[in-house]
């Protein structure tokens, strides 16, 4: 069955340093979304991907986050200058279609990110 | 501020009962509304999604939606330790929004 293929699994990073997380959607899926999740807390949306460009973000994914698809199969996620805070879970997912129009968004397993 | 509201457990049933886990959401017009197992450092697992009112069976699961009561639940028969996990519920709402908005999700202990 496809997968969503996430690397790295775990990640630890100092303080202020700058993360790539890399992410691999399903072949033929045309939306892609970055959420996270802090230990212990809610699955959090950061951003959706559609069209080579940002389609929805949230009030988290600030000017410190960015995203991109560098090639047709790789879609990253990167964190410029890391904080304490950033330390969570991070789930790339990807969707054939618009979700608001019946499709199922599939996750990775997540690349855990450490910031020390 | 659209929230999604589970209680966080935890949720202990013996082996081979129902199991009942509730969700409220506060956007009267979310249109969809899913339910994940998610266990302990692992990604979220689809088990159903719902948008109709009324209820919806897929095996031992059934999701079970009330929109006017902006209310979800998902039943879990005959449960099995291997059912152990987080069950997070997740509503897409309205305006063509594609952000899935989190319960923090109910943890369940199905005891042998």
């Amino acid at each position: 069955e496809p997968e969503v293929t996430q690397t790295p699994s775990h990640q630890v990073t100092q303080m202020g340093q700058e993360v790539i997380l890399r992410c691999v959607p399903i072949s033929n899926h045309l939306y892609f979304y970055w959420y996270r999740q802090i230990l212990g807390q809610k699955v959090e949306f950061l951003v959706s991907f559609y069209n080579n460009e940002i389609s929805e973000k949230s009030e988290i994914f600030d000017d410190q986050f960015s995203v991109e698809r560098p090639d047709g199969s790789n879609f990253t996620l990167k964190i410029r200058s890391t904080k304490l805070e950033d330390s969570a879970m991070y789930f790339c997912a990807s969707s054939f279609d618009r979700l608001s129009s019946g499709n199922t968004i599939y996750f990775g397993e997540g690349s855990w990110l450490t910031v020390v | 501020q659209k929230e999604v509201e589970q209680n966080s457990g935890p949720l202990s049933v013996p082996e081979g009962a129902i199991a009942s886990l509730n969700c409220t959401y506060s956007d009267r017009g979310s249109q969809s509304f899913f339910w994940y197992r998610q266990y302990s450092g692992k990604s979220p697992e689809l088990i159903m999604f719902i948008y109709s009112n009324g209820d919806k069976e897929d095996g031992r699961f059934t999701a079970q939606l009330n929109k006017a009561s902006q209310y979800v639940s998902l039943l879990i028969r005959d449960s099995q330790p291997s059912d152990s996990a987080t069950y997070l519920c997740a509503v897409l709402t309205q305006g063509g929004s594609e952000k899935l908005v989190f319960g923090k999700g109910t943890k369940l202990t199905v005891n042998p």
